[in-house]
């Protein structure tokens, strides 16, 4: 079936970039996502990139998307405390739902 | 509008004890999703539905798990009997399904069962 990976804990100093990486089975995917979620709630949407870009730049978030060997990452520019949060990559899939990988933990270091 | 709505927010039961979580989605979505989230597993996706009709439960752990939804507006999960290793963060979140596919999560029922 479906299936979502990426690694468990990234731990960055302040002031550095933070890049979380995911890969993904599923090659029909149409919409690919970030989500955040903070301690104590629910997952929010952050990014997302539709299957047919390699780049998308918001603000301080950069999401690139490699079709070919089904890698989607998330680069943080000056990554700041207030970044400290677990991070989801998903896929839409041709099942008509989502499938999460299992968060990174990205923790900020002084 | 509130977002999506859980209750309780905790609950702590006793093994053998039924449990029932609620979820009130987003008016107008038609999708709905239930997902359990542990330390070991991360967030596993329990089952869907569509226009109130189940879709795919194949992430239901085993059959003291059931999920109904009467109405667009009323989710329902069971577990019955609980056990401690249900012990979770279940999230319900819905979407309008075409719609690019952002899941609106609730705020999470944290249950601990002793």
């Amino acid at each position: 079936g479906e299936d979502v990976e990426q690694s468990l804990f990234l731990s960055v100093r302040e002031g550095d970039s933070s890049v979380i990486n995911c890969t993904y089975t599923d090659s029909s995917s149409t919409y690919l996502y970030w989500y955040k979620q903070e301690p104590g709630a629910g997952l929010q949407l952050l990014t997302y990139i539709f299957s047919n870009m390699d780049m998308k730049q918001d603000q301080r978030l950069t999401v690139l998307l490699n079709k070919k060997d089904k890698h989607l990452s998330l680069r943080i520019a000056d990554t700041q405390t207030g970044d400290s949060a677990i991070y989801f990559c998903a896929v839409y899939s041709s099942a008509s739902k989502i499938i999460f990988g299992s968060g990174t933990r990205l923790s900020i270091r002084p | 509008d509130a977002g999506v709505i859980q209750s309780p927010r905790h609950e702590v039961t006793e093994m053998g004890q039924e449990v029932t979580l609620r979820c009130k989605p987003i008016s107008g979505h038609n999708s709905l999703f239930w997902y359990r989230q542990t330390m070991m597993r991360g967030l596993e996706l329990l089952i869907y539905f569509n226009n109130n009709v189940p879709i795919d439960d194949s992430g239901m752990p085993e059959d003291r798990f059931s999920a109904k939804m009467p109405n667009a507006s009323f989710s329902t999960l069971k577990i019955q009997p609980s056990e401690p290793r249900d012990s979770a963060v279940y999230f319900c979140a819905s979407t309008l399904e075409g719609s690019g596919g952002e899941l609106f999560f609730g705020e999470g029922s944290r249950l601990t069962v002793l």
